[in-house]
């Protein structure tokens, strides 16, 4: 049972559309975040919701926004995407900051 | 901020024990040792943690050097599935920049038949 589904698990947009994925997760957790994952790369924190506060890592571009509309949801909004964009992007929760992340299965994102 | 060094890859044959090293020489005492693994077209997993003590669970075991500055993850019966990237992190319990989740390159363990 699937407990972080995101959805799509693949997506393809154009250069400059915006795009958005989603994130849900059924463990009630307080904390949820988003990773980008570049080819042959370590997943990267892009930012994360403690409840209704939003963190945003130093160097995440302001291309990339977030939204989360209720405990169960998040969405990762990307402006105008880019070729640089093209990337796995994950979502995890936690139950508290320092606790264990559960991770979903990633979206991988294609910018055509 | 505290870093993990770990080998590039590993390779090991399946049915046997796998030992994946982990440094962490600059590890402050509030720091806990976390491992992850990312199995190939997979999110990350949680494998095990510690702080001082080895610890065990029904995926793995974590053996914690006394000085803390090095740790090594084992997978007593490696399986074909176990091929993956497997992370070492550093987080902080105090909180704080370094109480996230930073993952290196991590180390690719290839299991073979």
């Amino acid at each position: 049972d699937a407990m972080v589904i995101q959805n799509p698990r693949y997506q393809v947009t154009q250069f400059g559309k915006p795009v958005t994925l989603s994130c849900s997760q059924t463990l009630n957790h307080n904390v949820m975040y988003w990773y980008q994952q570049k080819s042959s790369q370590a997943p990267k924190l892009l930012f994360h919701y403690y409840d209704k506060d939003f963190n945003n890592e130093a160097d995440t571009p302001d291309n990339f926004q977030s939204r989360r509309p209720n405990t169960s949801f998040c969405f990762l909004d990307i402006r105008s995407p880019g070729l640089g964009d093209a990337a796995m992007y994950l979502c995890a929760t936690s139950r508290k900051l320092l606790n264990i992340q559960y991770f979903g299965a990633g979206t991988r994102l294609s910018v055509l | 901020d505290a870093k993990t060094t770990q080998p590039n890859s590993m390779e090991s044959n399946e049915e046997e024990p796998v030992h994946l090293p982990c440094n962490h020489s600059t590890i402050s005492g509030t720091d806990y040792i976390h491992w992850y693994r990312q199995l190939p077209s997979q999110g990350p997993e949680y494998v095990i943690h510690g702080l001082t003590s080895n610890v065990n669970n029904r995926m793995a075991s974590l053996a914690i050097a006394e000085d803390r500055k090095s740790s090594t993850l084992i997978l007593h019966r490696a399986t074909l599935r176990d091929a993956a990237v497997y992370y070492c992190i550093l987080i902080d319990s105090i909180g704080g920049a370094n109480s996230k989740l930073t993952f290196g390159k991590g180390i690719t363990l290839s299991v073979r038949p």
